[in-house]
């Protein structure tokens, strides 16, 4: 079965603090993606890579950076967290094209005061 | 880019009904449709997908259907029951980029 983990089910951190969110797959999968899900807007794409140092952005780029300096894990970062980031994050891979199941993990609540 | 609606936001059903929920989408190039089921706690989870060589696809208990003159598709949910209560996400992938979720649809089977 393919795993993807997430490095912390909950998180607190206060505003202007830098934030890691690591996200770990174990299949080898070439595409990693986050999102952001908020209640009523669903799920918004931040960033995605499709190769290890590779990234791209998605529709929310702003307030957040990636890395992803090996293949199976992907970084999302905050440089300096905000109360609008309050969310439920949610990182996913997948092989191949875009028209490939995503396994997703189980998601980071982060709450920033 | 691709714009995906998804209706009803919410919808309640008795355990044994029948649930449909209904995507629209903007890019007459999108060629793959999928449907994600995401329990309480946990991440989304593919549970079917289509693409635009077929119009409609069954496993057990559900159906997707796909009309792509009228660039709509939806997800049928037949007997539910409790275990069907979730939030679903359908998706569509145009052929570059990445997968465009709609906004969800959380479905409630009572007893």
């Amino acid at each position: 079965d393919v795993k993807v983990t997430q490095s912390s089910r909950y998180l607190v951190k206060r505003t202007g603090e830098k934030v890691f969110l690591e996200c770990v797959q174990d299949m080898d999968h070439e595409n990693m993606f986050w999102y952001r899900q908020d209640p009523g807007l669903g799920l918004r794409l931040i960033y995605f890579s499709y190769d290890v140092k590779m990234k791209e952005k998605g529709d929310i780029p702003e307030g957040y950076s990636v890395s992803r300096e090996k293949k199976e894990r992907f970084s999302l970062i905050l440089e300096s967290a905000s109360t609008n980031q309050t969310s439920m994050y949610l990182c996913a891979s997948s092989f191949g094209q875009g028209d490939n199941e995503q396994f997703f993990g189980p998601g980071t609540r982060l709450t920033v005061l | 880019g691709e714009n995906v609606e998804q209706h009803p936001s919410t919808l309640s059903v008795q355990e044994g009904d029948s649930a449909v929920i209904k995507c629209t989408y903007s890019d007459s190039a999108s060629n793959y449709f999928p449907w994600y089921k995401q329990e309480l706690g946990k991440g989304p989870q593919l549970i079917i997908d289509i693409r635009s060589n077929v119009g409609e696809k069954k496993d057990q208990r559900i159906a997707v259907t796909l009309n792509k003159t009228a660039k709509h598709f939806s997800l049928h949910i037949t007997e539910t029951q409790p275990e069907d209560s979730a939030v679903y996400f359908c998706a569509t992938y145009p052929g570059y980029s990445t997968l465009t979720f709609g906004k969800g649809t959380m479905l409630l089977v009572s007893p």
